[in-house]
Formats: structure tokens, sequence, C-alpha cells
């Protein structure tokens, strides 16, 4: 299987907490990026990380990338109602594969 | 909005119909993709056209068909589905260097929603 995968399956947290979502994956990469889904949408891309990066911010976002334990991990600090979505990882060096996602609550 | 548009958001059909999904960008990108999204499974990449020709296509059995008549124009062709292809079907764009090693993000539309009763 070329797809990352995501971990937990779901999540459940109260508004104000941090979230912190892991991807591992199994083949070699360019770089890893992570897409938000809204319910029936399509997907949404948050932040990408190179394959010679450990981390990277964006706003609220830090992503960290292990390549040795081909892992990464996505943090949203100070959650909001807002960001209950599905999160996604995607990794790949010719075409990008996806898993099955973090179901994200945040309960206001 | 992504600047990709698809088109229809739902769509119902019986398994003896033909069907066709449009997918359009208007970010002038060289690379489109059919994707396929269900319930609890990873999602599916299908088909990738890269500068206009097909690059790959993931074992999709022969009633989808997809046609990719310029870089800003994708459909995919539907006909005798079965009721386990229903799904979410999403198109996504990117620009992509030539060679074929992809750094860019992707960019989706929302998706058309599909029943095949």
């Amino acid at each position: 299987s070329q797809q990352g995968e995501e971990d937990p399956q779901a999540l459940s947290i109260q508004e104000g907490e941090n979230a912190t979502m892991n991807c591992s994956y199994k083949t070699s990469i360019n770089n890893l990026q992570w897409y938000r889904q809204n319910s029936g949408r399509g997907l949404v891309h948050l932040i990408l990380i190179r394959s010679n990066e450990r981390e990277k911010h964006s706003g609220r976002l830090r992503v960290t990338l292990d390549t040795s334990k081909k892992s990464s991990s996505l943090l949203i600090t100070a959650s909001r109602a807002a960001d209950t979505a599905s999160y996604f990882c995607a990794t790949g060096v010719y075409q990008f594969y996806f898993g099955t996602g973090t179901s994200l609550t945040v309960i206001p | 909005e992504t600047g990709v548009t698809q088109t229809p958001r739902h769509l119902v059909m019986g398994m003896t119909n033909k069907k066709s999904l449009k997918c359009e960008q208007h970010l002038g990108h060289n690379a489109m993709y059919w994707y396929k999204q269900s319930a609890k499974k990873p999602l599916e990449l299908m088909f990738v056209y890269n500068f206009k020709e097909q690059t790959e296509n993931n074992s999709v059995p022969s009633r989808f068909s997809p046609e990719c008549p310029n870089s800003s124009h994708l459909f995919l062709h539907l006909h005798t589905l079965q009721p386990e292809d229903s799904a979410l079907y999403l198109c996504a764009s990117s620009q992509d260097p030539q060679g074929g090693v992809t750094n860019e993000k992707l960019f989706f539309g929302s998706g058309t929603q599909l029943s095949v009763l």
C-alpha cells in the first residue's frame, strides 16, 4: 500500500485544547502534505513539508516530519469549533496517495 | 473557491445509464486527477493526466472512462456502473514540473456525490 495512514481515526476535544494527529507511510517521499476536508466537500491544502525539513509552522498549525521513522504529526493549537473536519496526510513521489483521515470534532 | 469546478454536485443513476462527470480548472495547471472517496476507505487515485496525456491508471474498471480534451477540462464517463461505485468523486489539479515528479499541492473541486441504484 502506498498511502499514508492517519492516527487516530477519530478525535474529540474541547474548544481551546490542542489536537494532534499522526501520519505513517511506507515508501520514499519528496514531500508530505496535510489536507482538511469538511463533510461532503473537497479537500483543502493546509501545509506542505519537504523531505529535508523537520518542522514547519503555519498559523496555528505545526507539522513535524521524521523520515527515519516515516512518520509525521499535525498539531492544531488552541482549537476552535470551526476546526471540526477530517484531516488527511498525502505522501508519494510521482503521485500523492491519501489515507482514511482523522475525523476531528471540536466541542464548543 | 479553489478554482476547480465540478459538475454536477449530485448524481443518481441506474446501473444501465450512461453519464459524465465534468471538471474544469481555472488555475492554468498542467496536471489533473480523478480520485474516488468511499466511506471508511482511503482516497483512491483513479486517473492522472499530465500535459493532457494520461500518465496513470490505477487498475480502474473499464466502466470508468476518462477524457482530457485540454489542460483545463477533465471528464469521467460512466457506463453500466455497479452499486459499489457509489462514492464522492473528486477532481484535482496541480502545476507540476516536467519529469513526472510532483512537488506541488493539489487543488480539489467540491466533488460529485454519485449514487448508483
